[in-house]
């Protein structure tokens, strides 16, 4: 089992659409949680932090479930500029923190 | 107040060869990780430096190596480059005191194709 997975998608959506990804994370000491957006052969940028109580910026809502060991990303009011990779990061506890990318979901939002 | 700055922005190299990439960390920042992103994968953690040493490393061999200068800039260097080393390599810097974060900064990558 991958220790971060997301549904690659790709999530095709009109424009005002809501849309949410989910992503499972394996390692139950895992201690941050992020989402970065990744746009078309550009660096990963960060978007949100994720915590337990969940956070909201705009039309953006990040949620952490650590019983079920999953994070999820809500996008409302879809915009033609929210068409890119979103990409979950867990970093686990210890000394050094290991960071550990998703592989991505893609979202396409359509006219 | 510059961000993550990295160099060459492209990069075509033979089979065998060997490759150097640069990082400038954002203005302030002192550790420097650097990642490996194949086609449609997420960033796969290299290693990380911090205080000019290597201090965590990922599932990367030995060909992989690196440098931290006193001026916080990295160096990531591959040997016997292999066609699988084509991918787009992330440096991402990071400020030490502020760990507890876990917030990095990405830069705009080098794009190494072998061929």
């Amino acid at each position: 089992r991958k220790e971060v997975e997301q549904d690659p998608g790709p999530f095709n959506v009109p424009e005002g659409a809501t849309v949410a990804f989910n992503c499972t994370y394996s390692n139950s000491a895992s201690q941050s949680f992020f989402w970065y957006r990744q746009d078309c052969r550009k660096e990963p940028k960060l978007l949100m932090s994720v915590y337990s109580s969940g956070n909201e910026d705009g039309r953006f809502t990040a949620q952490l479930n650590r019983a079920s060991q999953y994070i999820s990303l809500l996008i409302r009011d879809s915009k033609l500029s929210d068409s890119a990779t979103y990409l979950c990061v867990v970093t686990s506890a210890g000394g050094y923190q290991k960071v550990t990318f998703g592989t991505g979901t893609k979202l396409q939002v359509i006219p | 107040d510059a961000g993550v700055t990295q160099s060459p922005t492209h990069l075509i190299k033979t089979r065998g060869q060997q490759v150097t990439l640069r990082c400038s960390p954002k203005s302030g920042h002192d550790t420097v990780s650097w990642y490996q992103q194949a086609l449609g994968q997420g960033p796969q953690f290299i290693f990380q430096y911090y205080e000019e040493e290597e201090r965590q490393r990922g599932n990367f061999p030995d060909r992989f190596s690196g440098h931290q200068f006193p001026n916080y800039s990295s160096e990531l260097n591959v040997n016997a480059l292999l066609l699988g080393d084509s991918a787009l390599y992330l440096c991402a810097s990071s400020l030490e005191r502020e760990r507890f974060r876990d917030e990095q900064f990405f830069g705009p990558g080098t794009r190494l194709t072998v061929l």
